[in-house]
């Protein structure tokens, strides 16, 4: 089993300013079979990122994912205030799917 | 428009058992792997099990390995989870999830997910 380890726990940042979240892999994620999800209070998760780094519809360009092997990056470039949120990476190279623990970004 | 409608959580004693079902509409539902995610309240997400399109492919995760069983009918649009044997940590809410065409473990559509307390 892919183990996904995400970090920080939680960024403190305020709008306009630029997030950067991290998940590292236990072992290589083939094919950049890596996506990033948002989950706001009260919400079913909502899919970001797929491929690493493709936004998936609708996905404003503010939000950019990148990295491969065992790293991987997801950018929100300028916080808006709807971006306040917890976000999951998954990896779904193979069996069984996994999930990250989440990173929260708060409002500073 | 693909709608993922979770029912059948609720209050359970240790023990007993619960069926949790999903309705499916806006897709052809046996195009697609399904899978049950879920979510103690407050916490991160943990699969818990996957049905192939076909029923053929199936997978628990170790913590409900035995006690749980998914199952799908075409015919009725719908996704189940029979949970058996249920404990204090089974309690979450779970959600109903559909994956993509193209990468069965990749997850694009959720339901809003049904809550499961399991407490004497």
């Amino acid at each position: 089993e892919i183990v996904l380890t995400q970090s920080p726990g939680t960024l403190s940042l305020s709008p306009a300013e630029r997030a950067t979240l991290s998940c590292r892999a236990s072992q290589s994620v083939n094919s950049r079979s890596l996506a990033w999800y948002q989950q706001k209070p009260g919400q079913a998760p909502r899919v970001l990122i797929y491929g690493a780094s493709s936004r998936a519809t609708g996905i404003p360009d503010r939000f950019s994912g990148s990295g491969s092997g065992t790293d991987f990056t997801l950018t929100i470039s300028r916080l808006e205030p709807e971006d306040f949120a917890v976000y999951y990476c998954q990896q779904y190279d193979s069996s069984p799917l996994t999930f990250g623990g989440g990173t929260k970004v708060e409002i500073k | 428009e693909v709608q993922l409608v979770e029912s059948g959580g609720g209050l359970v004693q240790p023990g007993r058992s619960l069926r949790l079902s999903c309705a499916a509409s806006g897709f052809t539902f046996d195009d697609y792997a399904m899978h049950w995610v879920r979510q103690v309240p407050g916490k991160g997400l943990e699969w818990v099990s996957s049905i192939s399109r076909n029923s053929g492919s199936i997978g628990y995760a170790d913590s409900v390995k035995g006690r749980f069983t998914i199952s799908r009918d075409i015919a009725k649009n719908s996704l189940y989870l029979q949970m058996n044997s249920l404990r204090a940590e089974d309690t979450a809410l779970y959600y109903c999830t559909r994956s993509t065409m193209q990468w069965l473990l990749l997850i694009e559509h959720w339901g809003q997910g049904t809550l499961v307390t399991v407490s004497s």
